[in-house]
């Protein structure tokens, strides 16, 4: 499985933009790049995802690298609720064996 | 999202004993289903997947005798933890995705195991 790189942990201070890198430099043609968020004792939440071309919704936006080589996960402003684990996550597709292998992410704390 | 509704949220078995845990998509045909075992300060990893109607793929490492995995509709998938013992006290979550390709998967509230 095409592997990610997330540092361990980053700070951000409410109210201010949030961005957390991803490196994955292994990735293949039609791997999908997923972001999910996790606090404690409850299972992953989506974000978002893409494939390459940049991507907005509600929650985030995420800008991938020409080379899709890296992705970067913008929250735009950081609120407490989003302290959390963050999971870069390379989907890879191939119909039924398609699954979802999680890293160890990187710990957002979110700083009033 | 779509909404995945793991059951129970938690759970305390004596050891020796079995425990089934119960994972649906509520809005959604899930084509496939995820089992994921998490230790504490710990990222979640993969124990099986499921794809409806057919038997389930497990990771390297997970006994497939001990942890059986039913998929036996679009909205239901099953873990039963067989003969626990407290070494397999851990956080069980699923997780559903539909079959279009990339599309994103949804994850349960996971399910607190502990055999005592």
């Amino acid at each position: 499985d095409a592997k990610t790189t997330q540092p361990n942990s980053m700070e951000s201070n409410e109210e201010e933009p949030v961005h957390l890198p991803c490196n994955h430099s292994t990735i293949s043609g039609t791997d999908y790049i997923h972001w999910y968020r996790q606090l404690p004792s409850q299972g992953p939440e989506y974000v978002i995802h893409g494939l390459t071309s940049n991507v907005n919704n509600r929650m985030a936006s995420l800008a991938i690298a020409e080379d899709r080589k890296s992705s970067t996960l913008i929250l735009h402003r950081a609120t407490l609720r989003d302290a959390a684990v963050y999971y870069c996550i390379l989907g890879n597709s191939g119909g039924s064996n398609y699954k979802l292998t999680f890293g160890k992410g990187t710990l957002l704390t979110v700083n009033p | 999202g779509a909404v995945v509704s793991q059951h129970p949220s938690w759970v305390i078995c004596k050891s020796g004993t079995s425990v089934k845990i119960e994972c649906r998509s509520l809005d959604f045909q899930a084509t496939t289903m995820f089992w994921y075992r998490q230790f504490p300060k710990q990222s979640l990893m993969l124990m099986a997947t499921s794809n409806e109607g057919s038997k389930a793929t497990y990771e390297q490492g997970v006994e497939k005798d001990k942890f059986l995995i039913n998929h036996a509709s679009l909205t239901l998938s099953t873990l039963t933890v067989t003969s626990a013992h407290p070494e397999d006290s851990s956080f069980y979550i699923c997780s559903a995705r539909y079959g279009r390709v990339g599309s994103e998967a949804f994850f349960g509230q996971g399910t607190r195991l502990t055999v005592v």
